[in-house]
């Protein structure tokens, strides 16, 4: 199984300030097979970002991807307040795992 | 659009079985495979299996073989998760959520809303 870590746990940042997320992954896989997800509270997840770098259907660009082999990184440039949230990593190379996820709050 | 609608609430005392359902629409719903994903009070996400409406076959993660059933109606464009044996460790939060129709890949494309799941005496 491809166990994915996310850090930091937490993170405290101010609207527009840029947040850099991270996932490392257990062993390499392709960016290809790698997701980004926000999950506000009491809501379902939703895809941001898929196969390493492309983003979603209507996700802005201050959304980015990046990354390979087993070190990846999700970037928001510039924080707006709707951007506070939990983060999650997903790989779909080898079956689906997520990473325990990157939670981004206001300073 | 695509949307997947989510049965409501349950609460279940342990021993018991619960079932939850996924209705889709937007899509083919036998193009696309359904997922299920569970996700404790507090906790992160956690993918428990899939279902290929095509031709009904599940693939279920090993954590939940032998406990969990995945289906799909294609009668009714619905997906069923049924879980069995429930212990106060299955109060969660359950998600479905379909793979490729708006991205072309195994990411979570489009969820539901989730189904609170209570297992208490």
């Amino acid at each position: 199984e491809i166990v994915l870590t996310q850090s930091p746990g937490s993170l405290s940042l101010s609207p527009g300030e840029r947040a850099s997320l991270s996932c490392r992954a257990s062993q390499s896989l392709s960016s290809r097979f790698l997701a980004w997800y926000q999950q506000k509270p009491g809501q379902a997840p939703r895809l941001l970002v898929y196969g390493g770098s492309s983003r979603a259907t209507g996700i802005p660009d201050r959304f980015s991807g990046s990354g390979s082999g087993t070190d990846f990184t999700l970037t928001i440039s510039r924080l707006e307040p709707e951007d506070f949230a939990v983060y999650y990593c997903q790989q779909y190379a080898t079956s689906w795992t997520f990473g325990q996820g990157t939670k981004v709050e206001i300073k | 659009e695509v949307q997947l609608v989510q049965s409501g609430a349950e609460v279940k005392k342990p021993g018991a079985t619960v079932k939850i359902s996924c209705k889709v629409s937007g899509y083919s719903f036998i193009d696309y495979n359904i997922h299920w994903v569970q996700q404790a009070p507090g906790k992160g996400l956690e993918w428990m299996g899939l279902v290929k409406p095509e031709d009904g076959r599940p693939i279920v993660a090993d954590k939940f073989q032998g406990r969990v059933t995945i289906t799909a109606d294609t009668s009714t464009d619905t997906a069923y998760m049924e879980l069995r044996s429930l212990r106060s460790e299955d109060t969660a939060v359950y998600f479905c959520s379909v793979t490729g129709v708006m991205s072309g890949t195994d990411a979570f494309d489009v969820w539901g809303q989730g189904t609170m799941v209570t297992v208490s005496s």
